[in-house]
């Protein structure tokens, strides 16, 4: 079944950076896209950027552009997304969410707790 | 960006009644729209896409409708387990994407 597992909670200081993992399972990873959203405390959900694991190739929302990272290995089917920088507001819940082509957002990852505190 | 604007943000309902979100894009976005469910500690699940059509699986109470700049997602008579926060997502410039601020729906 298909399955994406995301890494342990953070806690980072102010000025640190983070880098969360999801790795893929029960499916051929390079053939869908993985979007990273984040939802802080009480908060929406807002869309951090996409990849393409196929290609490497990524797209991020413009207020991201510059502070976060998007990679992958396919050897280990393996997602991250790294954010530098880090503020109190980056206090969030980080989620890698699959995409079957058109956003067609099929599966998610459990989320991952980054806690930005001095 | 497109931005895409909710409301309300919050409301009361009760078993039984009909519930009506409204999603507005800040430019025309054709049928490019998903509402979404998120529960208290649960990820989000989508109910709709392409603005109209129901997700395999969800119930039949749900609709949603619209094209270009506004859009509506209907709940037709309000189940207990249908509290919850809801979420548009547009995705006409993907794979940029852009989620709506949420609307929660509480019991009144």
């Amino acid at each position: 079944q298909v399955q994406l597992v995301q890494s342990g909670a953070e806690v980072k200081k102010p000025g640190a950076s983070v880098k969360v993992s999801c790795k893929a399972s029960g499916y051929t990873f390079t053939g869908y896209y993985m979007h990273w959203v984040r939802q802080a405390p009480g908060q929406g959900l807002e869309w951090m950027g996409w990849i393409n694991p196929n290609s490497g190739g990524t797209n991020y929302a413009q207020k991201f552009q510059g502070w976060v990272t998007m990679t992958r290995d396919t050897s280990i089917s393996t997602a991250y997304m790294e954010l530098s920088r880090l503020r109190s507001d980056d206090t969030a819940v980080y989620y890698c969410a699959r995409d079957r082509g058109g956003a067609e957002i099929d599966y998610w990852g459990q989320g991952t707790l980054v806690t930005v505190s001095s | 960006d497109i931005q895409m604007t909710q409301s309300p943000s919050a409301m009361s309902a009760s078993v039984g009644d009909r519930v009506t979100i409204t999603c507005r894009a800040s430019q025309g976005i054709s049928n490019y729209l998903a509402w979404f469910q998120q529960k208290p500690g649960k990820v989000p699940k989508r109910l709709i896409y392409a603005a109209s059509s129901l997700q395999s699986g969800v119930p039949s109470r749900f609709s949603g409708s619209g094209s270009g700049t506004e859009f509506t997602l209907t709940i037709s008579s309000l189940q207990p387990e249908d509290f919850a926060t809801y979420y548009c997502l547009q995705h006409n410039s993907y794979p940029q994407l852009t989620f709506g601020g949420g609307t929660k729906v509480e019991i009144k």
